[in-house]
């Protein structure tokens, strides 16, 4: 089964600190998604990468960045962290091709404070 | 701008009913429509997927059904289980998924 291990559950930051939140997965995928998940929002694409140091924008990137050094690893950067990032972050992997069946990690709950 | 419209927000059924689903969307270009079953404290899980060439496709107890002309399509959840109680989302496919807003359903035993 293909496994996505989000670095942390449960994160608490203060604002203006820099955050890093890390996403590994172990099947190979190409592609990688960062998405935050709010009540009666949905899932919002921040940033996906369909290669390695490559990176696209989602719908929400602003304040946010990624980095994608190594195929299995995509990290979620927030520059300077504000209370309105306070979310539920989900990393996935996906073969290539936009059709394809994404995996989500189990989520990091971050709270900014 | 939500590309994907999901109702309804919230959903109780009693066991053994049936569970309806519905989402709208308007980019004609989008050509895969999946949903996602999520769980309390799980990421989101692909349920089950439909290309718009295909007005019905069953697995189990889930259905889903499409209409391309009125750009809808909606899931149905035959013999609702308490098991069922869960996060459902319906997506579309253009440069990546766009998610709808999410259904919570409850099934009462």
């Amino acid at each position: 089964d293909v496994k996505v291990t989000q670095s942390s559950r449960y994160l608490v930051k203060r604002t203006g600190e820099k955050v890093f939140l890390e996403c590994v997965q172990d099947m190979d995928h190409e592609n990688m998604f960062w998405y935050r998940q709010d009540p009666g929002l949905g899932l919002r694409l921040i940033y996906f990468s369909y290669d390695v140091k490559m990176k696209e924008k989602g719908d929400i990137p602003e304040g946010y960045s990624v980095s994608r050094e190594k195929k299995e690893r995509f990290s979620l950067i927030l520059e300077s962290a504000s209370t309105n990032q306070t979310s539920m972050y989900l990393c996935a992997s996906s073969l290539p091709g936009i059709n394809e069946k994404l995996f989500f990690g189990s989520g990091t709950q971050l709270s900014v404070l | 701008q939500q590309q994907v419209k999901q109702s309804p927000q919230s959903l109780i059924v009693q066991k053994g009913g049936i569970s309806i689903i519905n989402c709208a969307y308007e980019n004609t270009a989008f050509d895969y429509f999946p949903w996602y079953q999520q769980f309390p404290g799980k990421g989101p899980a692909l349920l089950i997927a439909i290309r718009p060439d295909v007005s019905e496709k069953k697995e189990g107890r889930f259905t889903i059904s499409f209409n391309k002309s009125a750009k809808q399509f909606s899931l149905h959840i035959m013999d609702s289980q308490p098991g069922d109680s869960a996060t459902y989302f319906c997506a579309a496919s253009g440069y990546a998924l766009n998610f709808g807003k999410g259904t919570s359903l409850l099934v009462t035993p």
